[in-house]
């Protein structure tokens, strides 16, 4: 079964310093990888994703992720925090089997400070 | 493009009543998703829809939870009875058929049941 873990509840990080949101991820096979990020009382939005080649992906607002096929990992990132990033992030693995299930993990709520 | 839509966003009920939720995806979008999010966690998939076909229904508590989605567009998801435990938001989502694409998220149903 597919499966992610996002091992922080809470990231907190100064405006202007860089972020980064951890993700592990198990699925059998190659992985679609999302994140998405959820303002309150909204849906979620999509970031990004990883579908294959470059495992540096960018995405909306600045941010980027990193995909790490040894390590099973899709780490999100952005090199300068803004207070308006705060938010609760979530990180999403789909596989090939199963319908092309959509499995999300907890979510990181990221706290920016000014 | 119109986003997903959702209704009611907010519904307080009493254990044992029913309660329906509606959603219409983004036009074209064959693939529709009703995830349910308590509090504290990430998106559980309550079912998935490929048109009007259900491609996964694995994790819906049938005995209460229903759900259709008549002419492949518009759906419905419903509740009866209701426990306790069946507070949280209802996300809907939506999709190309592309098994790459991100899920598209409406704003949420938050359900509170007393």
């Amino acid at each position: 079964a597919q499966s992610v873990a996002q091992p922080e509840d809470q990231v907190n990080v100064a405006e202007g310093n860089p972020l980064t949101v951890k993700c592990t991820y198990s699925v059998s096979g190659n992985p679609y990888l999302f994140w998405y990020v959820q303002y309150p009382n909204r849906g979620l939005q999509f970031l990004l994703k990883y579908i294959t080649g470059d495992n540096l992906v960018k995405g909306s607002y600045g941010f980027e992720a990193e995909f790490n096929k040894s390590q099973t990992s899709f780490h999100l990132k952005k090199p300068s925090a803004l207070v308006s990033d705060s938010a609760l992030y979530f990180c999403a693995v789909r596989g090939f089997t199963g319908g092309f299930k959509t499995n999300f993990g907890a979510g990181t709520r990221l706290f920016v400070k000014a | 493009e119109a986003g997903v839509a959702q209704s009611p966003r907010y519904k307080i009920i009493e254990k044992r009543q029913s309660v329906a939720f509606w959603c219409n995806p983004i036009s074209g979008h064959a693939t529709l998703y009703w995830y349910q999010q308590i509090l504290g966690q990430g998106p559980k998939l309550l079912i998935q829809f490929q048109n009007n076909g259900v491609v996964d229904d694995s994790q819906l508590p049938k005995d209460r939870f229903s759900a259709e989605r008549l002419k492949g567009v518009d759906s419905t998801l419903k509740i009866q009875p209701a426990k306790l435990e069946d507070s949280a938001v209802y996300l809907c989502a939506s999709s190309s058929l592309r098994t790459n694409s991100p899920l598209h998220f409406g704003n949420g149903t938050r359900l509170t049941v007393t």
